[in-house]
């Protein structure tokens, strides 16, 4: 069982903007600014694609942004596109666990 | 470009000892700021945060963990290494290598991630 709580899946159609929720608790991403976000295709390795809530890696597409409120972080991914279609997972640090990570979100491009 | 990479898929007897080594690409393991480790994945468990060193030997561990791990690195072969003692079905997973970022004491980045590799416990 994921310490953090995402939904198992979301779509949307290209060109359409989708977001994905993360829910932790003040434990995690209540607290801490240190949140991240992973993509990944089946059979391949997790990728960062957001880290410290809202940054992104060089060379990471500027349609995807993250953000906080409260317990719960947020990806949004604009203008949807076939590519985007994977699996995608949130983390962070934890002050009971050091770092946990969310159930992950299957993203489906209609 | 960084990589991170691992051997192949390993098979594990239950209460044995999983050993698996990570070899980067560059010198990049001897830079103080990263740390390099594990973590793991499962179908039913997800991801999960293994653990991590520094060259110069500093280390997080998840506390489930911690008992039945360690880790070490060397760095004249750039490479590291965990050790998973006692293994049981529920060891079972994909292992990823990675490295990470640190602000002081809190992971901050995990990037690039290892290939992965699939660990199978069964006698």
């Amino acid at each position: 069982q994921s310490a953090l709580t995402q939904p198992a899946y979301v779509s949307g159609s290209p060109g359409q903007s989708i977001t994905i929720s993360c829910s932790g608790t003040i434990s995690d991403i209540g607290y801490y600014n240190y949140v991240s976000w992973f993509q990944q295709y089946p059979g391949k390795a997790p990728k960062l694609i957001i880290y410290d809530v809202f940054n992104r890696p060089s060379g990471v597409s500027n349609r995807f942004s993250g953000s906080k409120s409260g317990n719960t972080a947020s990806l949004t991914v604009s203008g949807l596109q076939a590519e985007d279609e994977a699996d995608y997972f949130c983390s962070s640090y934890s002050s009971r666990s050091l770092y946990v990570f969310g159930s992950g979100t299957r993203v489906t491009v209609l | 470009q960084l990589l991170l990479q691992e051997p192949g898929p390993r098979l594990v007897k239950p209460s044995e000892t999983l050993s698996l080594t990570c070899t980067v690409s560059d010198s990049s393991i001897i830079i103080s700021n990263y740390y390099w480790g594990w973590i793991r994945q499962t179908p039913g468990k997800g991801l999960q945060f293994i653990a991590n060193i520094q060259d110069g030997g500093s280390t997080f561990h998840n506390p489930s963990l911690k008992s039945r791990v360690t880790i070490s690195v060397d760095t004249s072969k750039k490479q590291f290494s965990l050790s998973l003692t006692s293994v049981t079905a529920s060891d079972a997973a994909v292992y990823y290598c990675a490295r990470f970022i640190m602000r002081s004491v809190v992971i901050s980045q995990i990037d690039p991630w290892g290939q992965g590799i699939q660990v199978t416990v069964s006698s």
